[in-house]
């Protein structure tokens, strides 16, 4: 059974500094591209960032280029997000999300984590 | 960026009736590159469709997708008490992909 488990999500200041994890189980996971969606309270899913499966790649959403950083340890089955200079607007459920595709990323997401909330407030 | 606009944005219907929700692009979608997702309060969205009309795996086939260019359409051919959830669309033939805003699909 495929499984993502966020963790690593908390109450931050504005300006502070996040890493959300993602712990994969149940699939081949260093065979597949890896994003991060996040959906702000109340609001609509909005896709943020994700990862070639060796790395290599790496694509962002504008909104969090230059502060955020996606990455990766295939042995450890994990998947990073870290946050810098975080904002209120941020604030959002933060989904760990599979894309199906073995080769090209497809850019939709089959399976997904729980998700883990990121507040950021002073 | 294509912008998605999901109508209705709440949509009434009893067990038993037949659920037809719309996703409307601001441009056309290349290949039909358009998923849907059902998503509950509290839990992670489950994808539905992907490729307009393609059934994700497990997914009951009272839940299809039709439509191409500008235009999106799921339909639920018969509501069952569990599919009463937030539906939501999205593109991913453009960069930035994009979702729609949601249909809220509530019991009458």
């Amino acid at each position: 059974e495929v499984q993502l488990v966020e963790s690593g999500g908390g109450l931050v200041q504005p300006g502070g500094s996040l890493r959300l994890s993602c712990a994969a189980s149940g699939f081949t996971f260093s065979s597949y591209w890896m994003s991060w969606v996040r959906q702000a309270p109340g609001k609509g899913l909005e896709w943020v960032a994700n990862i070639k499966q060796d790395g290599s790649e790496k694509y962002y959403v504008d909104s969090v280029k230059g502060r955020f950083t996606i990455s990766r340890d295939n042995a450890k089955n994990s998947l990073y997000l870290q946050m810098n200079s975080l904002r209120a607007e941020d604030t959002a459920v933060y989904y760990c999300a599979r894309d199906p595709s073995l080769i090209a990323a497809q850019y939709y997401f089959d399976y997904w984590g729980q998700g883990t909330l990121v507040t950021v407030s002073s | 960026e294509i912008v998605l606009t999901q109508s209705p944005a709440t949509l009434s219907l009893s067990p038993g009736e037949r659920a037809t929700l719309s996703c409307g692009a601001s441009q056309s979608v290349s290949s039909s590159y358009l998923a849907w997702y059902q998503q509950k309060p509290g839990l992670a969205p489950r994808l539905l469709i992907y490729d307009a009309s393609s059934r994700a795996t497990g997914i009951p086939d009272r839940f299809s997708g039709s439509g191409s260019g500008t235009d999106f359409t799921l339909t639920i051919s018969r509501l069952e008490p569990e599919d009463f959830a937030v539906y939501y669309c999205q593109q991913y033939g453009s960069s930035p992909i994009t979702f729609g805003q949601g249909t809220r699909l509530e019991i009458k």
